[in-house]
């Protein structure tokens, strides 16, 4: 299976504290992106990050990418309560289908 | 920009059914996915549109399921007879001009 995996499953972290979640994957890919889900909503894209690319930055998230071991990496600073959501990595599979295979997410909780 | 619609929002039907779902897509997105949403899993693809072509329906389970995209843009998803298993969350995605994807609210079925 193409389909990434997220770890951890579950993070519950203090508002203020930085957040930190890693994808793995399997296949060679051409962009990794990561998407966020609100509890009973759709989701929203929050970044990507091509195979070229290393590190980006996206307001308070910043996301590593490293091809050689197959992962990612999303970091969110400084939290607040709006983020509680669910984080998944999705990637493409080189097929030129521009299809999404997504993890299993993470599930952040911030208490305020 | 209109974000991409679905309808309806909920739905409840007894296996053996038939239940349809509608996305009306972000204008001027001609690719749409359609993907299946188990609770606690990641989104997984059932079948992806380029305009009114289907590109990948490796994934969709056509004895039951079938899609279709008339004209290019709206797109309806039927499950026909429904199973127990088939209850989880039916996610509409169109994608972007950089790749990303953008997602409907979703239609969440359940299947006694």
């Amino acid at each position: 299976s193409q389909q990434g995996e997220e770890d951890p499953q579950a993070l519950s972290i203090q508002e203020g504290e930085n957040a930190t979640m890693n994808c793995s994957y399997k296949t060679s890919i051409n962009n990794l992106q990561w998407y966020r889900q609100n509890s009973g909503r759709g989701l929203v894209h929050l970044i990507l990050i091509r195979s070229n690319e290393r590190e980006k930055h996206s307001g308070r998230l910043r996301v590593t990418l490293d091809t050689s071991k197959k992962s990612s990496s999303l970091l969110i600073t400084a939290s607040r309560a709006a983020d509680t959501a669910s984080y998944f990595c999705a990637t493409d599979a080189q097929t030129g289908a521009n299809n999404l295979f997504f993890g299993t997410g993470t599930r952040l909780t911030v208490i305020p | 920009e209109a974000g991409v619609a679905q309808s309806p929002r909920y739905k409840i039907i007894e296996k053996r059914q038939s239940v349809a779902f509608w996305c009306n897509p972000i204008s001027g997105h001609a690719t749409l996915y359609w993907y299946q949403q188990i609770l606690g899993q990641g989104p997984k693809l059932l079948i992806q549109f380029q305009n009114n072509g289907v590109v990948d329906d490796s994934q969709l389970p056509k004895d039951r399921f079938s899609a279709e995209r008339l004209k290019g843009v709206d797109s309806t998803l039927k499950i026909q007879p429904a199973k127990l298993e088939d209850s989880a969350v039916y996610l509409c995605g169109t994608m972007g001009a950089s790749y990303e994807q953008y997602f409907g609210p979703g239609t969440r079925l359940t299947v006694t």
